[in-house]
């Protein structure tokens, strides 16, 4: 089975630009959760999504968006990207939302210039 | 959600037990002690999780003290490949997120 997978694996942006990343949950599994890791640092909370509606969020701006599809898949967008955006973004999956059963994907690392 | 308190680095020698020692003291009943480990550049990977009880899995075993104000993971025999940031993380059962700290960046050495 294909764990949780994430696109694009690196890539660089410039200031001010905007960013979209993709995560692909485990089958079955019907959260997706996003993280952001800065380099150091243990990962911050940063979205959670059930069943397409947005169950949490945690403390970042209003540039953070997302979304998830009817298939369970999801996206991040950054808007207006700052350097301080460079970072591992990861997306981690669950059956029902609840951390016992999170699967992590291998990140996105973004990096701003 | 309870805060922990994890050592910032531990050497331990290849083939034998590593211990990684967590603080909780204000932990709740109804929270439970995850550990999840990062090995560099990829996403953090579940170890073991438990809430009084001990626990022992084919990765680990987790002993909690009765009061359940610490615990200890112990990997019995490690390996180089257990070279790792190792997270200890208390949530209750139903928590939609988990809270990362700083944890203890282990490194097995030959």
């Amino acid at each position: 089975d294909a764990g949780v997978t994430q696109s694009p694996t690196h890539l660089i942006k410039t200031r001010g630009q905007h960013v979209t990343l993709r995560c692909s949950p485990i089958s079955g599994h019907k959260s997706v959760s996003w993280y952001q890791q800065v380099l150091g640092q243990g990962p911050q909370f940063i979205f959670q999504y059930y069943e397409k509606e947005e169950r949490g969020r945690g403390n970042f701006p209003d540039r953070f968006s997302a979304r998830q599809f009817p298939n369970y898949s999801s996206e991040l967008n950054v808007n207006a990207l700052l350097l301080g955006d460079s970072a591992l973004y990861l997306c981690a999956s669950s059956p029902t939302g609840q951390v016992y059963g999170y699967t992590f994907g291998s990140g996105t690392r973004l990096t701003v210039v | 959600d309870a805060k922990t308190t994890q050592p910032t680095s531990m050497d331990c020698a290849e083939g034998r037990a590593a211990n990684l020692p967590c603080n909780h003291s204000t932990i709740s009943g109804n929270e439970y002690v995850y550990w999840y480990r990062q090995i560099h550049s990829q996403g953090p990977q579940y170890i073991i999780h438990g809430l009084k009880n001990n626990e022992t899995n084919e990765m680990a075993s987790l002993i909690i003290t009765e009061d359940r104000k610490s615990s200890t993971l112990i990997l019995p025999h490690a390996t180089l490949r257990d070279t790792a940031v190792y997270y200890c993380i208390v949530r209750v059962a139903g928590a939609q997120k988990l809270v990362f700290g700083q944890g203890t960046r282990l490194t097995i050495n030959p």
